[in-house]
């Protein structure tokens, strides 16, 4: 299953709201998962199941979508949001992520 | 608090072999089923095998891109999860992580580099 993720860059300011796109080849359900990569952290799983935030995940971040068509949104950016984000499925083998959007400080 | 430490990565030659380890604390490591994912500097994460439970028979599913050179195997005296790569070729060359559950990887390790170069 391809992962089309969109954008590939998203320049925001703290205190902003901003989303961003997963689409699957195919037809995943729900099994979709948002991981945050910093430099110098392993990486956060965030969000799985599509929308079922993972514990300490901020309230601030939210998943939506099933099917194909999926969006994580962060409202009110914090300071310490600005990072890379992956979707990944895990509906089918192999697992396979998106190729990333990195969310940069305007 | 669950800890992964991923070891072993260097620098080996193409056609080399390498085995990485990562070891596991805080949680019961029978129980969970272990992945390792690489991630190619600069490029998108790329799950490459998963090796499931007790209760499942610590069975194995690999990525095609890497099933028959690389094999995932866990010691689980020593809470230590392990890829065997052979016949490694430049495009291997990312840096390896290991992570706990299969599909959803609720902890990862910092990762470890492997270099394929002549």
């Amino acid at each position: 299953v391809q992962m089309t993720q969109s954008p590939s860059y998203l320049a925001a300011s703290p205190g902003e709201s901003v989303s961003i796109s997963c689409k699957a080849s195919k037809s995943i359900s729900n099994n979709l998962a948002w991981y945050q990569e910093k430099p110098g952290k392993a990486n956060k799983l965030l969000i799985h199941s599509g929308s079922t935030l993972q514990s300490g995940t901020p309230s601030r971040f939210s998943g939506s979508g099933s099917g194909t068509d999926f969006t994580l949104t962060i409202r009110s950016l914090e300071s310490e949001d600005f990072a890379v984000y992956y979707c990944q499925q895990y509906n089918e083998y192999p697992d396979t992520f998106g190729a990333g959007t990195k969310l940069e400080l305007k | 608090e669950v800890k992964l430490l991923e070891s072993g990565g260097g620098l080996v030659q193409p056609g080399g072999s390498l085995r990485l380890s990562c070891a596991a604390s805080g949680f019961t490591f029978t129980d969970f089923y272990m992945s390792w994912i690489r991630q190619p500097p600069g490029k998108a994460p790329e799950w490459l095998g998963v090796i499931r439970n007790k209760a499942n028979g610590y069975t194995t599913e690999y990525n095609p891109s890497v099933k028959g050179r690389f094999t995932i195997s866990r010691d689980n005296t020593q809470n230590i999860l392990y890829l065997q790569m052979n016949t490694l070729r430049a495009e291997d060359t990312a840096i390896y992580y290991c992570a706990r559950r299969g599909g959803i990887f609720d902890y990862w390790g910092q990762g470890v580099m492997v270099t394929v170069s002549s």
